[in-house]
């Protein structure tokens, strides 16, 4: 069974650092796409970014890009999403999810996710 | 920039049909995936490529995409068809793209 565990929720100050992790297990780690996905109190999905975990090119959203750093640990089968300084604006939970492959057809959605982790960010 | 439009809330009874729109410039062209999220849950997916359910999902969920509007039809909803529902698009040529979400209320 396909399954991704994130860490725990997290509760920090303005300006602190942080990283987060996605533990996932049942499939070979370096073949799928891992996605970072934000969702803000009361509002909808969007999309950070994504690692490829077999040879680590990453893709970030504009929105995203040099606020967030996707990494991933080939060794442990793990990603992660960390920021090095938070703002109160980054309170929001945080999904990561696994693109689908069919054979070597990589696939336009995430078929599987993280239960997430709600980041608290407050002075 | 691209955007794909969804209705804020859609209200349907018991029993009857509920359809929930994902409009955008084009997307007949491209594959749209839904995804239901229940309140305090992840989102899980239920239509992928169009109008392909998952393993485990109800053949009650479909889906359509033709010209500017995709469209997740629920047939005999139920109570616990209740949740947030979402429109997705990515293909090789763009970043992931999600619809603003859809809340489906079970009257």
């Amino acid at each position: 069974e396909v399954q991704l565990v994130q860490s725990g929720a997290e509760v920090k100050k303005p300006g602190e650092s942080l990283k987060i992790s996605c533990q996932t297990s049942g499939y070979s780690f370096t073949s799928n796409w891992i996605g970072w996905v934000r969702q803000m109190p009361g509002k909808g999905l969007e999309w950070m970014g994504v690692i490829y975990p077999g040879d680590s090119d990453t893709r970030y959203s504009p929105s995203f890009q040099g606020h967030v750093t996707i990494s991933a640990d080939k060794s442990i089968s793990t990603a992660y999403l960390q920021w090095t300084s938070l703002k109160a604006s980054d309170t929001a939970t945080y999904y990561c999810a696994r693109r689908a492959v069919w054979g070597v057809i990589i696939t336009g959605y995430f078929d599987t996710w993280g239960q997430g982790t709600l980041v608290t960010v407050s002075s | 920039s691209h955007v794909l439009t969804q209705p804020p809330s859609v209200s349907v009874a018991p029993g009857q049909t509920a359809r929930i729109t994902c409009g955008g410039n084009n997307i007949g062209l491209k594959y749209v995936h839904w995804y239901q999220q229940k309140p305090g849950q992840a989102p899980v997916l239920v239509v992928y490529d169009d109008s392909d359910r998952p393993s485990g999902i109800p053949e009650r969920f479909s889906g359509s995409n033709s010209g500017t509007t995709a469209t997740l039809t629920i047939s005999r909803v139920e109570a616990g068809d209740e949740a947030d529902y979402y429109c997705q698009v990515w293909d090789n040529n763009s970043d992931p793209l999600f619809g603003g979400g859809t809340k489906l209320s079970v009257l």
